[in-house]
């Protein structure tokens, strides 16, 4: 079946340090590709999406890129910020059954 | 324009007992999802709603059920409440069409059983 595997974390960086986050997906056929963030205390944001292979999501300064040879879906910032603390989700759209499958998250602390 | 919104934040009950959680999708959406999640279990479908109709469900068994309205908000109740169900419970909404595979979340009701 569908699967999504993140990278464990805390991810523990210092200000304006480069983010990667890691994601692979199990999949048949051409699903969509998101990233979802979840601050403190609150519910989950779509931060970017990407629909077919070679596209890049991109938003806040954040970035993906659908790689199908890779069956990979990689975060990436260039500078990050205190406020950019949170949990990252990684998922794939089910098709049919129009449900997200998620990865388990990656905390993502970031120190001033 | 109005996200997703969820009742109430937070709720409080004891084993046995049941819960009503309720969800109002964003204006225009008709569709309407939840998810569990518990810690150290992650996000996990429960429940998919579109047009009024039940049309998908998550690995829940049946003491968990739900319903859309004729204005597309949602209800979940959790019946026979157990320890284990205490986690947050996300709603979310999405359009049909094209648009149909992003989901938009609430921001939560975190249901404690005690």
């Amino acid at each position: 079946g569908n699967s999504v595997t993140q990278m464990e974390g805390p991810v523990t960086l210092s200000e304006e340090a480069f983010l990667t986050i890691n994601c692979t997906y199990t999949a048949t056929g051409y699903p969509s590709l998101f990233w979802y963030v979840q601050y403190p205390g609150e519910g989950l944001q779509l931060l970017l999406k990407a629909t077919k292979a070679d596209d890049k999501g991109s938003n806040k300064g954040f970035e993906a890129t659908y790689r199908k040879e890779t069956t990979s879906f990689h975060l990436e910032k260039g500078s990050v910020q205190v406020s950019d603390s949170a949990v990252y989700f990684c998922a794939l759209y089910g098709g049919a059954t129009n449900k997200l499958i998620f990865g388990t998250g990656t905390l993502l602390a970031v120190q001033p | 324009e109005a996200g997703v919104t969820q009742s109430p934040t937070h709720l409080i009950k004891t084993r046995g007992q049941q819960a009503t959680l309720r969800c109002s999708p964003i204006s225009g959406h008709t569709s309407v999802y939840w998810y569990q999640q518990a810690l150290g279990l992650g996000l996990q479908f429960l429940l998919w709603y579109d047009e009024g109709e039940e049309r998908n469900r998550g690995n829940f068994p049946p003491r968990f059920s739900g319903r859309q309205f004729p204005n597309y908000s949602s209800e979940l109740n959790v019946n026979a409440l157990e320890l284990e169900d205490s986690a947050l419970y996300l709603c979310a909404s999405s359009l049909v069409g094209t648009q149909k595979n992003i989901q938009y979340f609430g921001a939560g009701t975190r249901l404690s059983v005690l």
